[in-house]
């Protein structure tokens, strides 16, 4: 069993492309999660979703966007990137949205 | 404004001894508590968790405290090992589902074991 994947590990973007940062998970969660990880920052909530069909605005939404088609997949898409998206972006999932969480093994984005 | 905070960035003990890391929060609704592990170039892993109703929460060596006057919260880790060397997350939510049901974390703050 894989739990939860991302993709890429890492990445270095220009700034002004788009990307879209891959996360599936085969545990039939039905919440998932988007943070980013800054030093002195802690894991900052992006976008989330309680359930396949509904995605919700977390702490630092803008400039990203999620889609939530299925139960397994929650992708993140950087529409035009920044430097400030520089980051480590983990994804999460939990079977309910506020019960332990599971974490990816992040993807290291640098936005040059 | 932040909800969940860790205030020590930073936390050195002796190996073998205790390790007590602390967490203060500031939203009412919050009433379940995690505290996550990371190690570099990993993910945050769960490690222990409490709710409200409870004021303490053991596992092996691991123990969470919860006051709730206080609203503050710790963990223990006795007798404390190198490979316990990591970055701590505390986590808070609400059981009751809305707007704070999803996990709030704090800075974080990284505990070094010394041999």
């Amino acid at each position: 069993i894989a739990g939860i994947t991302q993709a890429p590990t890492s990445q270095i973007l220009a700034a002004g492309r788009r990307m879209t940062l891959r996360c599936t998970q085969d545990m039939r969660h039905n919440a998932m999660y988007w943070y980013r990880q800054d030093l002195g920052l802690g894991l900052r909530l992006i976008h989330y979703s309680n359930t396949a069909g509904t995605t919700g605005k977390g702490e630092v939404p803008d400039g990203y966007s999620v889609s939530r088609a299925n139960t397994d997949d929650f992708p993140l898409t950087l529409a035009s990137a920044v430097p400030s998206q520089t980051s480590v972006y983990f994804c999460a999932s939990s079977a309910l949205s506020y019960t332990e969480a599971f974490f990816g093994q992040g993807t290291r984005l640098t936005v040059v | 404004d932040q909800q969940v905070k860790q205030n020590s960035p930073s936390l050195s003990v002796q190996e073998g001894r205790i390790s007590i890391l602390n967490c203060d929060y500031t939203n009412s609704m919050f009433d379940y508590f995690l505290w996550y592990k990371k190690y570099p170039a990993e993910g945050p892993t769960f490690l222990i968790s409490i709710s409200s109703i409870k004021d303490k929460n053991e596992d092996g060596r691991f123990t969470v405290f919860l006051n709730k006057s206080a609203k503050h919260l710790s963990l223990h880790i006795v007798p404390s090992q190198p490979g316990d060397s990591a970055v701590y997350f505390c986590a808070a939510s609400a059981l009751v589902p809305g707007a704070n049901s999803k996990l709030t974390f704090g800075k974080g703050i990284t505990l070094s074991v010394r041999p």
